[in-house]
């Protein structure tokens, strides 16, 4: 079946550091890829998608381009922040109807 | 504009017991989907609801049901609980079964002694 894979946290950066959390895919035909954010006590909130081959997608400063050939949707960010502390997952959806399958997660903390 | 309204909170139930969860989408959106979380783990699919049929289903038994009003909100229900029933329910709004923007809700924890 479809499946997301994501590193395994915690990632510990100091602030201004570069971010990369990894994320592939095992998926039966060709998804659109998400990456969500849950900051402490909220609900999950969408950060960006991309919906076809070679398609970047990008807010607040975090970008992830889906690259069919490696199956990856990697995220980054140039200069995190304290406030970027949160667990970020890497998702997918396939097919008929907006299902989706998520990664099991990575936790992000950022040190002043 | 509210957002994406869960109930209760928190709850606790005893094994075997029965549950009710509430779901109220954000203000113009017709579909709904529910996911459970269990604790270090991302969310699951477990139904989703629009035009009050359930239109898709994950790999969740018949014990998990649902159900969706001509107001869009919705309901989950557990019958028969089990240790393992212990999770974060997420709910999620959409405009549409096919929209790649979808709301959520800040959950119900259910724990089950």
């Amino acid at each position: 079946g479809d499946s997301v894979t994501q590193m395994e946290g915690p990632v510990t950066l100091s602030e201004e550091a570069f971010l990369t959390i990894n994320c592939t895919y095992t998926a039966t035909g060709y998804p659109s890829l998400f990456w969500y954010v849950q900051y402490p006590g909220e609900g999950l909130q969408l950060l960006l998608k991309a919906t076809k081959a070679d398609d970047k997608g990008s807010n607040k400063g975090f970008e992830a381009t889906y690259r069919k050939e490696t199956t990856s949707f990697h995220l980054e960010k140039g200069s995190v922040q304290v406030s970027d502390s949160a667990v970020y997952f890497c998702a997918l959806s396939i097919g008929a109807g907006n299902m989706l399958t998520f990664g099991g997660g990575t936790r992000l903390m950022v040190k002043p | 504009d509210a957002g994406v309204t869960q109930s209760p909170t928190h709850l606790i139930k005893t094994r075997g017991q029965q549950v009710t969860l509430r779901c109220s989408p954000k203000s113009g959106h017709d579909t709904v989907s529910w996911y459970q979380q269990a604790l270090g783990q991302g969310p699951q699919f477990i139904f989703q609801y629009y035009e009050e049929e359930e239109r898709q289903r994950g790999n969740f038994p018949d014990r998990f049901s649902g159900h969706q009003f001509p107001n869009y909100s919705s309901e989950l229900n557990v019958n028969a609980l089990l240790l393992g029933d212990s999770a974060l329910y997420l709910c999620a709004s959409s405009l549409g079964q096919l929209a790649y923007e979808q709301y959520f809700g800040p959950g119900t924890r259910l724990t089950v002694t």
